[in-house]
């Protein structure tokens, strides 16, 4: 069990730039979710993957944002033409399934200039 | 919808001192409960849970008890030490919200020697 992990952990871009992150879950961990944090508040659900399957997505995620699973394993969040707003930490946790624990990986912290 | 409400920080503390972070959550489904710490520049990490009512999770001297009746899930430890310094974030998942956690916003607890 090597844990989740997230490349990069830090990322800076210009406005108006595409930018995509990857997370690694657990192996075997079916559920990946993907979550936003921003300084001082707590992590915000953005949208979770069962397997390969995108099931459900925050109202946070607006057309620019989109994210992946291919065959069930890692993952991938792209945000298209950043905006200052998006700066924030970027996180990802996967868990076994259903009420399970998830555990989280180190996050990507994205700084749109 | 589901809600996680905190203590606001930072909380002070010296060293050997107790500690309450007081949490207090509304859910539509059946909660099962977490309390995550966050260390500077870390992701987070699971300190402890609670599945039921009246269940007492703890790890590392701390403890919490889910309160149905209160609708509650405070955290405490009975001497603190420098090294728990750290961001603590109470959370919940329910049986109808697919998994997806709701986090509270999260109290900075700053201990000093």
């Amino acid at each position: 069990d090597t844990g989740v992990s997230q490349d990069p952990r830090h990322k800076i871009t210009k406005r108006g730039q595409n930018v995509t992150f990857r997370c690694d879950p657990i192996s075997e961990h079916n559920r990946l979710y993907w979550y936003r944090q921003t300084l001082g508040q707590g992590p915000e659900f953005l949208t979770y993957f069962q397997n390969e399957a995108q099931l459900e997505k925050s109202r946070l995620l607006s057309d620019r944002f989109s994210a992946e699973r291919p065959k069930g394993s890692f993952s991938t969040l792209e945000i298209q033409r950043t905006e200052q707003g998006d700066s924030a930490m970027y996180l990802c946790a996967s868990s076994p399934g259903g009420q399970e624990t998830q555990y989280f990986g180190p996050g990507t912290r994205l700084l749109v200039l | 919808g589901n809600s996680v409400t905190q203590m606001e920080g930072p909380v002070t503390l010296s060293e050997e001192a107790f500690l309450t972070i007081n949490c207090t959550y509304t859910a539509t489904g059946y909660p099962s409960l977490f309390w995550y710490v966050q260390y500077p520049g870390e992701g987070l990490q699971l300190l402890l849970k609670a599945t039921k009512a009246d269940d007492k999770g703890s790890n590392k001297g701390f403890e919490a008890t889910y309160r149905k009746e209160t609708t509650s899930f405070h955290l405490e430890k009975g001497s603190v030490q420098v090294s728990d310094s750290a961001v603590y974030f109470c959370a919940l998942t329910t049986t109808d919200s697919w998994g997806k956690f709701q986090f509270g916003a999260g109290t900075q607890v700053v201990v000093t020697p």
